[in-house]
């Protein structure tokens, strides 16, 4: 079974509008981290936004923020005020074990390409 | 402070050769860890290091192997190269402790003829 599912290949959104991208995950680990990363043409990964299985508060960093919903094992991305500099991939991804332990390996999902429309 | 610098930026090599990827981490991090990104497969995981050991490996034949040195810069080796090993080989770079994301660097693009 795949760990982490994006099930949209593709979106289209409005420039100045909100847009979310879908992410499950599957883990039987009770410590875990979710991240969101960009992929520009470039080819260059940005980090996003971080949710650890812990936290108790949906995670917000400027326009991103984090739907994370442990019970439904997801943890979607929302971007506030769609920009043309949006237009990517993104990639949901996770990381099992307690963070500083002695694994650091994230699973990626396969990918949205975001199209911010003018 | 600088980030993650992965050389070369493009590789072309044909069937057959070996090829040496170059990735220097974030000052002060410790944990290097390499992936493979294909359209068809995706990001898949090649392996970790951190202080000069491997400590987790992904499911990828024996050609594909990888070090760290003591400066924490680690190379990874692919030999006898195949048409499909052509693909964005990635390097990130991560601290121990709280929220620890890894910083990509823009990876190598390799190409295999």
């Amino acid at each position: 079974a795949q760990k982490i599912t994006q099930t949209q290949p593709g979106m289209f959104v409005q420039e100045k509008e909100a847009v979310t991208l879908d992410c499950t995950y599957d883990t039987s680990d009770p410590s875990y981290g979710l991240f969101w990363y960009k992929q520009p043409s470039s080819g260059e990964m940005i980090f996003l936004i971080y949710q650890g299985s812990y936290d108790q508060q949906n995670a917000t960093e400027g326009r991103y923020s984090l739907n994370f919903q442990k019970a439904r094992k997801s943890a979607n991305l929302v971007i506030s005020a769609s920009q043309l500099g949006d237009s990517a991939m993104y990639f949901c991804a996770m990381r099992e074990g307690r963070s500083g332990g002695s694994n650091y390996k994230l699973t990626f999902g396969k990918g949205t390409l975001l199209t911010v429309n003018p | 402070k600088a980030g993650v610098t992965q050389t070369p930026r493009y590789l072309i090599k044909t069937r057959g050769q070996q090829v040496t990827l170059s990735c220097s981490p974030i000052s002060g991090h410790r944990s290097v860890s390499w992936y493979q990104q294909t359209p068809g497969q995706g990001l898949q995981f090649l392996f970790e290091y951190f202080s000069e050991t491997q400590r987790n490996k992904g499911n990828f034949p024996g050609r594909f192997s990888g070090r760290q040195f003591s400066n924490s810069r680690s190379e990874m080796n692919v030999s006898t190269l195949e048409l499909g090993d052509s693909a964005l080989y990635l390097c990130a770079s991560s601290s121990l402790g709280g929220n620890t994301e890894a910083f990509f660097g823009q990876g190598t693009r390799l190409t295999v003829v």
